[in-house]
């Protein structure tokens, strides 16, 4: 089984300010590295999909780099507000076995208004 | 409009009584999977499938069966030998290869909580 962890396991952050956080992932056999975003009673809804090393991607106030030799990816929220709120999680997709998706265990994002 | 329906958004069972959770799309994907969340844990894979009457075991069969007769079903049967069932299970789906823009972006659905008493 594939080691995918996200930190901090959550976040509280001010309204306006700017926040990021991690995933870390198996630097060898890389395929993709996805991004979903996941509110409270919906679906976890996709962000991004990262596959190049040095992959940046932005939509809106949000926006995530890619670091394939070292194994790890940031997602950056700029300007948070409280819509913003929600659990982001990354997930892994290997070489190997590439129809499966490994997801870390999620950042857990809280504005505070 | 298009998207992913899982029935019922809550299920109790007794324990040792098998149940099964619904799991229908109409996007026209060909694979789907299913997922299980516990507190603390990131989404695990159970099953999937890639093509109707063809699927694979994921990370955490054991205790868990799954048919896919149909394109636009995947019902996972939650059975009495899954020894901790209570839990929040996730249903997803894709398209396969060139189809999916290769990288086969995943589609959920809303989820079922199970608990078992």
């Amino acid at each position: 089984i594939l080691n995918v962890e996200q930190s901090p396991q959550s976040l509280h952050v001010q309204e306006g300010d700017s926040t990021n956080f991690t995933c870390s992932f198996p630097s060898s056999n890389f395929y993709a590295l996805h991004w979903y975003r996941w509110e409270t009673a919906k679906s976890p809804e996709a962000l991004f999909v990262m596959t190049l090393n040095g992959d940046e991607k932005k939509k809106g106030r949000i926006s995530a780099t890619l670091n394939t030799k070292e194994g790890y990816s940031y997602l950056y929220i700029k300007g948070s507000q409280p819509e913003d709120s929600a659990t982001y999680l990354c997930a892994f997709r290997s070489n190997f076995g590439n129809e499966k998706l490994t997801f870390g265990t999620g950042t857990r994002l809280t504005i505070i208004p | 409009d298009g998207g992913i329906t899982q029935s019922p958004k809550y299920l109790f069972r007794k324990e040792g009584q098998n149940v099964t959770l619904s799991c229908e799309q109409n996007l026209n994907h060909d694979a789907m999977y299913w997922y299980r969340q516990d507190p603390g844990q990131g989404l695990r894979l159970i099953y999937y499938s890639q093509i109707v009457n063809d699927f694979q075991k994921g990370d955490i069969a054991e205790g868990y069966s799954v048919s896919r007769e149909k394109k636009e079903s995947f019902p996972l049967t939650v059975t009495s030998a899954q020894k901790n069932p209570t839990a929040f299970y996730l249903c997803a789906s894709s398209d396969v290869g060139l189809a999916g823009g290769i990288y086969n972006e995943q589609f959920f659905g809303p989820g079922t909580r199970l608990t078992v008493l």
